[in-house]
């Protein structure tokens, strides 16, 4: 098993410019969650899918959004890039909720 | 408003002694807790967690305590490896719910 898988790893985008975060996993999880890490901060949740076709928002959705169209895959979509959503972000799966299953090796992104 | 937080930013402990992290967290109905590690360029991985109904949960040379009336936990790890080296999260959750709240870490070195 892959686990939890991110693309890019890293990303350097202008202000304005859109782009989508890739995740995969390959343990049949129906949960899966993204979070950002700013520096010197903890994860905080940003969008979370409960199954395939199903999404919710969590602490800081603003600037994002999210689709769940199969169980494998939940990309994050920035739509007009700012500075304030240069962080690294994490995607997570779970077989419940929570986010006790695996974690993707994240995608460190900045917006200059 | 950080709900969870580590006030200790970085340890450093001897190989073979005990390594004490701290955790303290604001909001009462968070009923469940974990400890998450971290290496550089990797996500978390679930290290070891408790629920409110217990005051200790040990695996391997990992013990989470949790003391509810002070709204305090703390992980051990007997004895410190090097390997042991690294970035740990405290979370919190309230049962039911799909978010964890993360503490900002705190950064442990165990020396050889």
């Amino acid at each position: 098993n892959a686990g939890v898988t991110q693309t890019p790893k890293f990303r350097i985008l202008k202000i304005g410019q859109s782009m989508t975060l890739q995740c995969t996993q390959d343990m049949n999880h129906n949960y899966m969650y993204w979070y950002r890490q700013d520096p010197g901060m903890g994860l905080k949740l940003i969008y979370y899918s409960v199954g395939a076709g199903i999404t919710d928002k969590g602490e800081v959705p603003n600037g994002y959004n999210v689709s769940r169209s199969t169980t494998e895959d939940f990309p994050l979509r920035l739509e007009l890039a700012a500075p304030s959503q240069t962080s690294v972000y994490f995607c997570a799966s779970s077989y419940s909720r929570g986010g006790l299953g695996g974690f993707g090796p994240g995608t460190r992104l900045t917006v200059l | 408003d950080q709900q969870v937080k580590q006030n200790s930013p970085s340890l450093s402990v001897q190989e073979g002694r005990i390594s004490i992290l701290n955790c303290d967290y604001t909001n009462s109905m968070f009923d469940y807790f974990l400890w998450y590690k971290k290496y550089p360029a990797e996500g978390p991985t679930f290290l070891i967690s408790i629920s409110s109904i217990k005051d200790k949960n040990e695996d391997g040379r990992f013990t989470v305590f949790l003391n509810k009336s002070a709204k305090h936990l703390s992980l051990h790890i007997v004895p410190s490896q090097p390997g042991d080296s690294a970035v740990y999260f405290c979370a919190a959750s309230v049962s039911g719910a799909n978010n964890l709240f993360f503490g900002t870490g705190t950064r442990l070195t165990v020396i050889p």
